[in-house]
């Protein structure tokens, strides 16, 4: 089946706009998650959703950042104000609950942006 | 602050040879440990998951879980060039579905 989507692949911006980035989860997969991979660092983590419950927004840097997930599927990460610093890879993942009780996490292709 | 330690590398090994990439962590109550492996410029794929103390084999791929000394392990057995990536740890934060990761170690293994 197909796996997680993002898009866009590479998006370039100047510094002060705001932008949006879309997660399209594996089909059935009730959790989703955003990381970000900045160049030579390990992935951070950024918010979760389970279902219907409230997002986990821990990981979230500061105000300007904010996601949404519409009807338990598709995410959305919006970006406000975008400064040089956030530049990025940005990754979504998906999982279910494995027999185990443990999420194993799929990874999307990401999506690669740029701050001028 | 929940943190999960690798060494950088690179970690250099010949065709053949047994690679062993390394991964300390220190929440202690976690109980769910997975390896990705991930290429330059692509996102991270998921090799091994490891949640019981002790080893766990997949072909090539064994994972050593020792929950007391919070230690993780991936050994890679007759390397090959297309092994060469960096391969990310990454734990299961207790009471979460969240993970933490560390940096990665990058291996090449040379021909």
């Amino acid at each position: 089946g197909a796996g997680v989507s993002q898009s866009p692949s590479n998006k370039v911006t100047e510094k002060g706009k705001d932008v949006e980035l879309r997660c399209d989860p594996i089909s059935g997969h009730t959790a989703l998650y955003w990381y970000r991979q900045s160049l030579g660092q390990g992935l951070e983590f950024l918010i979760y959703f389970q279902g219907n419950s409230a997002p986990d927004k821990s990981g979230l840097p500061s105000d300007r950042f904010s996601a949404e997930r519409t009807g338990g599927s598709v995410s959305t990460l919006t970006i406000q104000r975008t400064q040089q610093e956030d530049s990025a890879v940005y990754l979504c993942a998906s999982s279910s609950t494995s027999v185990q009780g443990t999420d194993t996490q799929y990874f999307g292709p990401g999506t690669r942006l740029t701050v001028l | 602050q929940k943190e999960v330690e690798q060494n950088s590398g690179p970690l250099s090994v010949p065709e053949g040879a047994i690679a062993s990439l390394n991964c300390t962590y220190s929440d202690r109550v976690s109980q769910s440990f997975f390896w990705y492996r991930q290429y330059s410029g692509k996102s991270p794929e998921l090799i091994m998951s490891i949640y019981s103390n002790g080893d766990k084999e997949d072909g090539r791929f064994t994972a050593q879980l020792n929950k007391a000394s919070q230690y993780v392990s991936l050994l890679i057995r007759d390397s090959q060039p297309s092994d060469s990536a960096t391969y990310l740890c990454a734990v299961m934060n207790s009471g979460y579905s969240t993970l933490t990761f560390g940096k990665g170690t990058m291996l090449l293994v040379s021909p």
